[in-house]
């Protein structure tokens, strides 16, 4: 059974950089991408990125310029990065699984992790 | 991007309901549709992939349908358990992958 269990600062100032890090056990860690997803307090969930076991990412647009997704093979971990953060990047974030492969290639957020809410105040 | 309109935003019924959500996208995604469900203060779960198929586990009183660009999330008979804020997502462009709004549903 994959499971994913995440971790980072949960209280930011403005202009900071959010960090978060996101383990999976229990699962065939190279045979998916690992994504990002947000949601604000209240509102709907956004799709930030993801990333492959070889390194290969895809990004939002609308975020693109300040996030950076990074995988460690090694500790079976992928994290998320985002520069210059502002009050509109308090959010819950969630890592999940976003693609996995079987004998095709298929799409969708099976495996979630528990959510971490990051507020970002002066 | 492709945008996903998905309606009502809110659903009061009754137990014993049929319950069904509509999703819109702004062009053809085929069947790249999957439907979650998000309990307060937890994550969202799969409930639906691929429009119609049912994730392992997911009662049977759970369907999908729908491809294109028109969609439907159905409940035959609301259960207690199953108040929630119901999402679509589409991944027929691939990237970047789009939610719709969200259809919160309560017991009436």
């Amino acid at each position: 059974q994959v499971q994913l269990q995440q971790w980072g600062a949960g209280l930011l100032k403005p202009s900071d950089t959010l960090s978060l890090t996101c383990v999976v056990y229990g699962g065939p860690f190279s045979g998916y991408y690992w994504g990002w997803i947000r949601q604000p307090p209240g509102k709907g969930l956004e799709w930030i990125g993801e990333i492959n076991h070889s390194g290969s990412t895809n990004y939002n647009p609308s975020l693109k310029s300040r996030v950076t997704i990074s995988i460690d093979m090694s500790k079976n971990q992928f994290s998320l990065k985002l520069t210059s953060v502002t009050a509109a990047d308090t959010a819950i974030y969630y890592c999940a699984s976003s693609r996995g492969f079987s004998s095709s290639w298929y799409y969708r957020f099976d495996y979630w992790g528990q959510g971490s809410l990051v507020t970002v105040s002066s | 991007d492709i945008q996903m309109t998905q309606s009502p935003s809110s659903l009061s019924a009754s137990v014993g309901d049929r319950v069904t959500i509509t999703c819109q996208a702004s062009q053809d995604i085929s069947n790249y549709l999957n439907w979650y469900q998000q309990k307060p203060g937890k994550a969202p779960k799969l409930l639906i992939y691929d429009a119609s198929n049912l994730d392992t586990g997911v009662p049977s009183r759970f369907s999908g349908s729908g491809s294109g660009t028109d969609f439907t999330f159905t409940i035959s008979s609301l259960q207690p358990e199953d108040i929630a804020t119901y999402y679509c997502q589409q991944f027929g462009d691939l990237v970047p992958y789009t939610f719709g709004q969200g259809t919160k549903l309560d017991i009436k």
